[in-house]
């Protein structure tokens, strides 16, 4: 299986900060990487597929990219409903793995 | 689209975990989706279990981890998928998602998950 690993495990951020995670994989696997974020209680919801593509309806301020092993996602401007855990998720080979999560905290 | 997900909450040791998944404004025997199940603890984090699909034929896969456990079945009379996991410890605690990959290319199966159901807290305890 792929092992794919997020730096960092958590962080503090203030609204309006850039934040920055990043996800890396095993073995390459392309652009087939996805951003989810999951809020206390909810489900996971998709954000970026292949690497940089927005999922609809997800607001402009986040954006991925990468490609191969290495890959980040980016929230240029946080807002107070971004504070949540975020992970990435690989979907180049069965089966699909997924990273241990970053969780953004308010400072 | 909506997954809305029924079952117990609290399995007996050794015996089977089974859970339902009815989905609205998609169809089960879609070319297009395919209907995953992904569970979540503490311990193990998210964890895919398998999937089932329609592509002329059906289609499951599944973990190694519980390939031995695990059947996932579609009904299509109900347009609804179902879990049963048997033989549960209580390393299967967790909470199970049912969840729709709905590709965007030639491929079989996508993997990019955009619709998940409400999850389902199953605790494995006598």
């Amino acid at each position: 299986d792929i092992q794919m690993t997020q730096s960092p495990s958590s962080l503090s951020a203030s609204v309006g900060d850039r934040v920055t995670i990043t996800c890396r994989a095993s073995q390459s696997i392309s652009s087939y990487l996805n951003w989810y974020h999951q809020k206390p209680g909810k489900a996971p919801k998709l954000l970026i597929y292949r690497a940089s593509s927005l999922q609809s309806g997800v607001p402009s301020r986040f954006s991925g990219s990468g490609s191969g092993t290495d890959f980040t996602l980016t929230i240029s401007s946080l807002q107070p409903e971004d504070f949540a855990t975020y992970y990435c998720q690989q979907s180049h080979s069965t089966p699909p793995t997924f990273g241990g999560g970053t969780k953004v905290e308010i400072k | 689209v909506q997954l809305q997900q029924s079952g117990p909450g609290l399995v007996k040791p050794s015996q089977t975990l089974s859970l339902t998944c009815a989905i609205s404004g998609d169809t089960v025997s879609s070319n297009s989706a395919a209907w995953n199940w992904i569970r979540q603890s503490p311990s193990r984090g998210l964890e895919w279990l398998g999937r089932t699909y329609y592509r002329s034929k059906w289609y499951s896969e599944y973990a190694i981890s519980v390939k031995s456990r695990i059947n996932i079945n579609p009904d299509t009379s109900k347009n609804q998928i179902s879990l049963h996991l048997k033989s549960v410890t209580p390393e299967d605690t967790a909470v199970y998602y049912c969840v729709r990959d709905l590709r965007k290319n030639t491929a079989m199966v996508d993997d990019d998950f955009d619709v998940w159901g409400q999850g389902t807290m199953v605790t494995v305890s006598s």
